[in-house]
Order: C-alpha cells, then structure tokens, then sequence
C-alpha cells in the first residue's frame, strides 16, 4: 500500500494553462506539505495544512492555492501556468499535529510538471 | 540567512566507506535530518540527530556537532544501489525544515 500518493506523475501543458496536482496519504498524520523542487535540486516548502488549517504560506505566487477537502487529502492548484513554474512537485505529510514538533516527513513520489 | 550546505557530488567505490559532510546556520535549531533521493524517485528518511555525537544504523551512520554546526553521513560497505542524492534538512525553531541542495553520490564499480 502506497503511502502517500500523487496524481498525475507527469504533467506536461502550455502556459496560461489551469491545472491540479492531487495528493493522498493513509498514513493517519494530521499536517501535509507541498514542496517544489527545481532543477538545482533544492527542496522549497510552499505550503503545509494542519487538520484542514493553512499553517505556512512561504511566499509562493498566489497563484498557487492549496486545497484539502480533509485530513487525509491537499491538492494543488496552479492558475496560469508559467515557465517558471517547471519543476518537480513533492506532496508530504507528518504526524505532527501542533505545527510545534519535530516529527519525520514522509514523502509522495512527485509530480515532474513540464510548462511549454 | 539560513543555509545548508554539502558537496555538489561525490564519488566512491563500491565496497569502501564515504563520508558526507554538511554545515548549517539556521534560526534556531530542533534537529537535522538525513533523506536519500534516488534518482526520479521520493526523498525516503534516514536519520535525526538532535543531540552531538554518533547514531549508528546498519551500514549508515550519522553524526551531529551543534557547536560546530556540522554533521556528517557516513556510509559503510558502499553498493551500488547506494548511489543518490543525499539530502541534508535542519528544523529550526519555528519547526520548518530547511534543506540542503543533497549531494549525488556516484558509486564505482
């Protein structure tokens, strides 16, 4: 069983373009992250949700917007695609709960988005 | 700033021992963390350290100096399926992860 899955694991699409990453985790954590990884390989947090709260925004274009129908669920999506926003999209999660603990972050297998 | 630092790349030979260092400088510290990333693949968890010295599991080992800022990755009896990337993250006091660039490890026959 797959513990924290993405959907699609590819995308390729034009710019201008509206489209959405989705993520799943049945590991019963209560925070998901989202993360963009770009060519240089760095790892940069966008956002993470905590029992359905916004609990870090970094500061990621607006129009970016994350959604989590519930506990177990945070999609992404992304309006008007851009160039720049080509990159490789991790989804994660952890059991931490408070936003105030150390707890291991488990991750999907990524979403390589290509915008032509 | 925080930054993380580590090698761009290293190269090993099968069967040896490499060591894989990082330095950070972050805002307060609550850990750091050790992911492997194969190749279009997950970062997959392999160590914390939180306080200084050795934690040893299996053929890798991880050190942690918090007065230095430093740690290191130790990887024993290299294989081949041991060549990725290797991700250093620190937690700082507002329990984000800061991450390293990692460091692709290329192992040699």
């Amino acid at each position: 069983d797959t513990a924290v899955s993405q959907t699609p694991k590819y995308l390729v699409t034009q710019m201008g373009n509206d489209k959405s990453i989705k993520c799943e985790q049945n590991l019963g954590h209560d925070t998901m992250y989202w993360y963009k990884q770009d060519s240089k390989k760095f790892l940069k947090i966008m956002f993470s949700y905590n029992n359905k709260e916004l609990i870090i925004n970094e500061t990621v274009p607006n129009r970016f917007s994350p959604k989590s129908p519930d506990k177990a669920h945070l999609n992404l999506h992304i309006n008007s695609l851009e160039l720049g926003d080509s990159a490789v999209y991790f989804c994660a999660s952890s059991q931490d709960a408070t936003g105030e603990s150390v707890e291991t972050q488990y991750f999907g297998p990524g979403t390589r988005l290509l915008v032509l | 700033g925080q930054n993380i630092d580590q090698p761009t790349e290293m190269t090993a030979t099968e069967g040896a021992i490499v060591q894989i260092n990082c330095t950070y400088q972050t805002s307060g510290f609550n850990g750091l963390f050790w992911y492997q990333q194969h190749a279009g693949e997950a970062p997959t968890f392999l160590s914390y350290n939180v306080l200084d010295g050795l934690e040893e599991k299996g053929r890798f080992s991880s050190f942690l100096s918090r007065s230095k800022g430093y740690s290191y990755l130790l990887l024993k009896e290299l294989q081949m399926k041991d060549s990725a990337s290797y991700l250093c993250a620190v937690m700082d006091s507002n329990y984000q992860l800061i991450w390293g660039a990692g460091t692709k490890l290329i192992i040699k026959p």
